[in-house]
């Protein structure tokens, strides 16, 4: 079965601290896509980033980056020198190669204090 | 903005009822996708089209179907509604296939009473 799990329901941090989201997930699937999804208080929706199964390499943008470790199947998140502004709910998800198998996570919802 | 447009913004309908949302892509993607994010399930993929054809398909139920016009416009009808079909429903576009970074519209609020 397929499963992605954010076990952090929400986290506070203090302006300009360093954050690591923590994504697992499970598939048998030897192909698959992995994603982070971002949803501020307004309510949309953000792509952040998408990692396909056999590209293992660190992903780096700005302040975020990302961690895909296939050993332990996680794929986390950090953030570092968070801003208020980072404040939002991200989702990481999961999908087969063929999109008819994708799974969210049930989301972690950080809190960014000034 | 991110180019992407759904109409209605909110939408209060009752149960058994039948409504259809509309997303009209960025300029120039193919695909569009629709999600539903609601309080019970969470977010779920629903289906994706890409230059007006079915390209895969999640958690859609029977009663919900979708179709992507020539212009590339989608619309998602909902019918015979329950009071679970209250959700947010997104739509999504991206240039090409799912190989591509998506852009999310403002979401459709539906609410059945």
């Amino acid at each position: 079965a397929q499963k992605v799990t954010q076990a952090q329901t929400e986290i506070s941090v203090v302006e300009k601290e360093d954050v690591t989201l923590d994504c697992v997930y499970e598939t048998r699937d030897t192909t698959y896509y992995l994603f982070w999804y971002k949803q501020p208080p307004s309510g949309e929706l953000v792509f952040l980033i998408r990692r396909n199964s056999f590209d293992e390499q660190n992903e780096i943008s700005g302040r975020y980056s990302w961690n895909f470790q296939k050993s332990t199947s996680s794929f986390n998140f950090t953030i570092t020198a968070s801003q208020v502004v980072d404040s939002a709910v991200y989702f990481c998800a999961l999908s087969g190669y063929n999109f008819n198998k994708f799974y969210f996570g049930s989301g972690t919802k950080l809190n960014v204090k000034p | 903005d991110s180019g992407v447009t759904q109409t209605p913004k909110h939408l209060i309908t009752a149960t058994g009822q039948r409504v259809t949302l509309r997303c009209s892509p960025r300029s120039g993607d193919l695909s569009v996708y629709w999600y539903q994010q609601s309080l019970d399930q969470g977010l779920q993929f629903l289906i994706q089209y890409y230059n007006g054809e079915e390209r895969a398909k999640g958690n859609i139920l029977e009663r919900f179907s979708a179709q992507q016009f020539p212009d590339l416009h989608s619309e998602l009808n909902l019918s015979s509604l329950e009071l679970g079909d209250s959700a947010l429903y997104f739509c999504a576009s991206s240039v090409w296939d799912r190989e591509d970074e998506q852009y999310f519209g403002p979401g459709t609020r539906l609410t059945v009473t």
